[in-house]
């Protein structure tokens, strides 16, 4: 069954350090995403991406974030200056436009510490 | 903007007990509505959905009917079993510009003793 995967599984990471979580979402998917959960609460909504251009994002999402589908499989979440508060699980997701079904396919996700 | 309200946790159930899980939901449109569960060390599984009204996800014997009346997406299981130990996340999901976007709620952590 084909499925989201996600490297690395866990980071730790110095703050101010640069950080690049990486993706490979599902073959024939079009949209994907980040989520994020900080320890013990809800999941949260990151950025989602189609066509090569973000189309949505939440506030979390500011500057210092970005994203890119550098090739034709990987997607990638950078986090340019990390600070304290980032530590988190990071989720991938991708989904299927023609299913309209709304359900998002995640990854197991990547927890990044920081220290 | 949309939101999911779910029951409180953690919840503690001895095998073979009854379970629900309450979650409501408030949204603009027509969601489709979602239980995804979370094992311990692991990533987030879809473990039933609904896409429209009075539809009934069902999966490893745990249910959830979308009551748009009641705004409700309840999840329930007859039977629980210690491998069920999980947290479970109710969501929904409604199209945003061109993606759908997922808001979850704050999640249950669910224990079963032996």
């Amino acid at each position: 069954e084909p499925e989201v995967t996600q490297t690395p599984s866990h980071q730790v990471t110095q703050m101010g350090q640069e950080v690049i979580l990486r993706c490979v979402p599902i073959s024939n998917h079009l949209y994907f995403y980040w989520y994020r959960q900080i320890l013990g609460q809800k999941v949260e909504f990151l950025v989602s991406f189609y066509n090569n251009e973000i189309s949505e994002k939440s506030e979390i999402f500011d500057d210092q974030f970005s994203v890119e589908r550098p090739d034709g499989s990987n997607f990638t979440l950078k986090i340019r200056s990390t600070k304290l508060e980032d530590s988190a699980m990071y989720f991938c997701a991708s989904s299927d436009p023609a299913a309209n079904t709304g359900e998002l396919f995640f990854g197991e996700g990547s927890r990044l510490t920081v220290l | 903007g949309d939101s999911v309200t779910q029951m409180e946790g953690p919840v503690t159930l001895s095998e073979e007990a009854f379970l629900t899980i309450n979650c409501t939901y408030t949204a603009t449109g027509y969601p489709s509505l979602f239980w995804y569960v979370q094992y311990p060390g692991e990533g987030l599984q879809l473990l039933l959905k609904a896409t429209k009204a009075d539809d009934k996800g069902s999966n490893k014997g745990f249910e959830a009917t979308y009551r748009k009346e009641t705004t409700s997406f309840h999840l329930e299981k007859g039977s629980v079993q210690v491998s069920d130990s999980a947290v479970y996340f109710c969501a929904l999901s409604e199209r945003t510009g061109s993606a759908r976007q997922l808001t979850f709620g704050s999640g249950t952590q669910l224990t079963v003793l032996p």
